[in-house]
């Protein structure tokens, strides 16, 4: 699994656009960049995984440039609902061992 | 869709006390995990399972157990609980191993342990 750096707090107002930015320098050619949410006293869920290029969802979007050293989610016009924990990560399909960081706080505010 | 299904949700123990956390999934999953998730730490892996009748090691396994008689069910195990295992336990659940495609990981509730 792929080291990754997201940062620790970010915070916004509602209907505002969140983007949290995710760094992983040694992704690897056969990893995969994804995205869970977490909210408080719950068990993370997925919301986004992609490659290269855009992908978007219901949810929201992710960015991955060319060099794929980094990501980007990005939240469109945030509710108080999307307050929650955001984790990244990178890895491909016999990562067995799969461990989330600290993950991104994201608070929305009215 | 029950999905994954933890029991108990919360729990109080003394030092030296045993118990188990049961994780149910309702997915036909291949493979399960055990995390627990401490203040500031994300969620570590303790234990994974990738088929029934297998168990593996994960990040931080000392001082617990597992077992997967069954293809549903993942049991977590504490033999003498210690304070330092004061924790929030989430079992998650997986159609194939990893982050890559369809690998989407399901976790429960969680279940909440205090060690006194």
């Amino acid at each position: 699994l792929a080291k990754t750096t997201q940062p620790i707090s970010m915070d916004s107002y509602e209907g505002q656009e969140v983007n949290i930015t995710c760094s992983h320098n040694n992704i690897a050619t056969n990893d995969y960049i994804t995205w869970y949410q977490q909210f408080p006293s719950q068990g993370p869920r997925f919301i986004i995984q992609g490659y290269k290029t855009k992908v978007t969802n219901e949810v929201a979007s992710l960015f991955i440039p060319a060099d794929r050293k980094s990501s980007t989610l990005s939240l469109p016009r945030v509710s108080l609902s999307d307050t929650a924990v955001y984790y990244c990560l990178v890895g491909r399909s016999n990562d067995y061992k799969l461990s989330f960081g600290a993950g991104t706080t994201v608070t929305v505010r009215a | 869709n029950a999905g994954v299904t933890q029991t108990p949700k919360f729990r109080v123990l003394k030092t030296g006390q045993s118990m188990t956390l049961l994780c149910a999934q309702d997915m036909n999953h291949e493979y399960m995990y055990w995390y627990r998730q401490d203040p500031g730490m994300g969620l570590r892996l303790i234990h994974y399972s990738v088929g029934e009748g297998t168990t593996a090691k994960g990040e931080v396994p000392d001082g617990y157990n597992v077992s997967r008689l069954k293809k549903q069910n993942f049991l977590l195990g504490l033999e003498s609980a210690a304070p330092s295992q004061t924790s929030v336990y989430f079992c998650a659940s997986s159609r194939r191993a990893g982050t890559g495609p369809t690998g989407e990981l399901f976790f429960g509730e969680g279940s909440r342990l205090t060690v006194l």
